[in-house]
């Protein structure tokens, strides 16, 4: 049972837009900044948001990320055959004192 | 360019002590700006923090795991290391190490490719 609450999964077609929510509470994404990891299969995360909207160079501005409150989103848009991966979010919890994850999202581009 | 690279043991027998090593290239692991890690994600699931090297010397643990774990970092060879004891079937998982940025260190920004370990006898 993961810290921070993600769907199992979402799906959407190509070229279409879709929404991935991680929700938390105040010790944790209400309390601190988030980010998002991309893990395509096989492969390792590779970080694609930090302080809750901010893109590391090379990401390209079709993903976003907002927080509000004890929730995250992370928004695709344009969406690729590419982007099918695992997406994580991650904060700090302050009563756990420990760094934690979501259960991770799998996203299908159908 | 950065490049980390986990390796050690694959297999672990009950009970026993993971050791693990992380590799850095195109990097310090005595730079104040980082912090280095070690993340694992069992199969089919979610990932899980384990805990962060500082400055080469000092950690910081996840407290479900902290009375297990030893993270350490040797300078001369700009590596760094995790020690698991006493493991059971639930420490089976892909281990990856990560560098942390940002100001805390908690912005994972860099991955190494992860090793898988099992425990069985």
């Amino acid at each position: 049972q993961s810290v921070l609450t993600q769907p199992p999964s979402v799906s959407a077609a190509p070229g279409q837009k879709v929404t991935i929510s991680c929700s938390g509470n105040t010790s944790n994404i209400g309390n601190d900044d988030v980010s998002w990891y991309q893990q395509l299969p096989g492969t390792a995360p590779k970080l694609l948001i930090y302080d809750n909207n901010k893109r590391p160079s090379g990401i390209p501005d079709r993903f976003s990320g907002s927080k509000s409150g004890t929730s995250a989103t992370l928004v695709i848009t344009g969406l690729q055959t590419g982007d099918e991966a695992d997406y994580h979010c991650g904060t700090w919890d302050t009563s756990l004192s420990a760094w934690v994850f979501g259960g991770g999202t799998k996203l299908t581009v159908l | 360019q950065l490049q980390l690279q986990e390796s050690g043991s694959g297999l672990v027998r009950p009970s026993q002590t993971l050791s693990l090593t992380c590799a850095v290239s195109g990097g310090s692991i005595r730079s104040s700006d980082y912090s280095w890690g070690w993340i694992r994600q069992p199969p089919g699931k979610g990932l899980e923090w384990i805990g962060n090297l500082y400055h080469s010397e000092n950690t910081y643990y996840n407290p479900s795991l902290r009375s297990r774990v030893t993270i350490s970092g040797d300078r001369s060879k700009n590596q760094f290391s995790l020690k698991l004891s006493s493991v059971t079937a639930a420490d089976t998982a892909v281990y990856f190490c990560a560098r942390g940025s940002g100001d805390f260190g908690d912005i994972l920004d860099s991955w190494g490719q992860g090793t898988l370990v099992t425990v069985s006898s």
